[in-house]
C-alpha cells in the first residue's frame, strides 16, 4: 500500500531532551515535507526537500532540523524541544506538490513538550 | 503575512444543500491551487485542484472555481452529505524559482453537514 509512515504517533517529552520523529514513504517521491498544525493557525510548513541532500526552509523552521540522506526517509529533529513546539506534526511526500494531487500526508505525530 | 486566507472558521449546512467554502490569496505568482479535507486523527487528504490557467474544475459533487482577478477561489459541494463533515484546507503553490516544494495552506474551515 502506498503510504507515508510517521513514528511515533504520540510522544510526550521534557524540555531540552533531543528527539527525532521519523518519516518514510514507499512511493519513490522526490519531494518530502514537514508541517505542523495548531488551533487557529492551520497547517504551516516547517521544512521541505526537493530531493536527496536538497532541503529548504518553510514558514516556521526555527527550532527544527531535517536531513534527507535517502530518498524514502525525511526525519524531523528537535535538538532542544520547548513547550511552544507542542503540536500535531505531519510528514508528506509528492512527485510534484504543485500539480494535481499535491502532497500525500502521513497520519500525524502528536507531540507534547512539558 | 498570510498568503492564503480562509476567513470562515466554520460553516454549517443542511444535508442535500450546497456547501460553499471560500479562499482568498494575496500572491499573484501562485500557479496551482488545491483543496484538502481532514478528518480528526487523520492526515489531510487531497480533494480537488485547479491550475491558474483555468477557472473551473469539476469532480463529481465537488467543483472548484477560480477568479484570478479577485484572487479568490471557492469549493462547491453539491449535494452535501453528513460524511462531508470535516475541516477543509485551501492550499496554493508557486512552481518555479526554487519554490516547488513550498505548498502554503490556509487556516481551514470546519464544515458541519447536518442530517
Amino acid at each position: 500500500e502506498a503510504q507515508v509512515t510517521q513514528n511515533p504517533r504520540y510522544l510526550i517529552t521534557v524540555t531540552g531532551k533531543k528527539l527525532t520523529v521519523t518519516c518514510s514513504q514507499n512511493m519513490n517521491h522526490e519531494y518530502m515535507s514537514w508541517y505542523r498544525q495548531d488551533p487557529g493557525l492551520g497547517l504551516r510548513q516547517i521544512y521541505y526537500s526537493m530531493n536527496v541532500e536538497v532541503t529548504d526552509k518553510g514558514d516556521v523552521p526555527e527550532g527544527y532540523k531535517v536531513s534527507r540522506k535517502e530518498k524514502r526517509n525525511f526525519p524531523l529533529i528537535l535538538e532542544s524541544p520547548s513547550p511552544n513546539q507542542t503540536s500535531l506534526y505531519f510528514c508528506a511526500s509528492s512527485l510534484d506538490p504543485g500539480r494535481p494531487y499535491g502532497y500525500t500526508f502521513g497520519s500525524g505525530t502528536r507531540l507534547t513538550v512539558v | 503575512d498570510q498568503q492564503v486566507k480562509q476567513n470562515s472558521p466554520s460553516l454549517s449546512v443542511q444535508e442535500g444543500r450546497i456547501s460553499i467554502l471560500n479562499c482568498d490569496y494575496t500572491n499573484s505568482m501562485f500557479d496551482y491551487f488545491l483543496w484538502y479535507k481532514k478528518y480528526p486523527a487523520e492526515g489531510p487528504t487531497f480533494l480537488i485542484s485547479i491550475s491558474s490557467i483555468k477557472d473551473k474544475n469539476e469532480d463529481g459533487r465537488f467543483t472548484v472555481f477560480l477568479n484570478k482577478s479577485a484572487k479568490h477561489l471557492s469549493l462547491h459541494i453539491v449535494p452535501s452529505q453528513p460524511g462531508d463533515s470535516a475541516v477543509y484546507f485551501c492550499a496554493a503553490s508557486r512552481n518555479y524559482g526554487g519554490s516547488q516544494g513550498n505548498l502554503i495552506f490556509g487556516k481551514g474551515t470546519k464544515l458541519s453537514v447536518k442530517p
